[in-house]
């Protein structure tokens, strides 16, 4: 059973700190990691995709992969309180299988 | 303006009754999903096409049924037999190819009464 796993909080931070989101995932071939928000009631939003290992950063997100490690992490820097959301991580494990496996989601609240 | 739209955003229905949940893209992409969100659940998969005329069923399928007559178009059928049918449904779509990114459209809540 391919897993991803994220802790489900809340996480929370004051407003200007560093946020930091965390996923792991079970199947080794896996291939495109993505972080999506949404606000409660919304539908989720794109906010980064990564498929190497290191860093990919957009503007106050970085997205970090470490595939040995089966670890993919976002960062949010100067957190506001519009970033207060549920981020959700999701795994496609590539080749004709075009499913995203999804984490449950980490509530985040940013603090005024 | 290029998106997915999902009406209508609010449903209600009476037990034993079906309903047509509808899904319309113009961003010109190949593969549409359906997902149900329920609290404390996350995202669950219930169909998905990757191509006009032909379609897979997800994770928790039963009790629903999906066309894909049109590459634009992707509706979801909740049919009397899904037993706990209140929820938020989503609907998604991709370009076909990978990797695969998945835009969504603004969900349609349905509850049962």
């Amino acid at each position: 059973q391919k897993e991803v796993e994220q802790n489900s909080g809340p996480l929370s931070v004051p407003e200007g700190a560093i946020a930091s989101l965390n996923c792991t995932y079970s199947d080794r071939v896996s291939q495109s990691f993505f972080w999506y928000r949404q606000y409660s009631g919304k539908s989720p939003e794109l906010i980064m995709s990564i498929y190497s290992n290191g860093d990919k950063e957009d503007g106050r997100f970085t997205a970090q992969l470490n595939k040995a490690s089966q670890y993919v992490s976002l960062l949010i820097r100067d957190s506001q309180p519009s970033d207060s959301a549920t981020y959700l991580c999701a795994v496609n494990v590539g080749g004709n299988n075009r499913k995203l496996i999804w984490g449950l989601g980490t509530s985040l609240a940013v603090n005024p | 303006d290029g998106g997915i739209t999902q009406s209508p955003k609010y449903l209600f229905r009476k037990e034993g009754q079906n309903v047509t949940l509808s899904c319309e893209q113009n961003l010109n992409h190949d593969a549409m999903y359906w997902y149900r969100q329920d609290p404390g659940q996350g995202l669950r998969l219930i169909y998905y096409s990757q191509i006009v005329n032909d379609f897979q069923k997800g994770d928790i399928a039963e009790g629903y049924s999906v066309s894909r007559e049109k590459k634009e178009s992707f509706p979801l059928t909740v049919t009397s037999a899904q037993k706990n049918p209140t929820a938020f449904y989503l609907c998604a779509s991709s370009v076909r190819d990978s990797p695969d990114t998945q835009y969504f459209g603004p969900g349609t809540r349905l509850t049962v009464l």
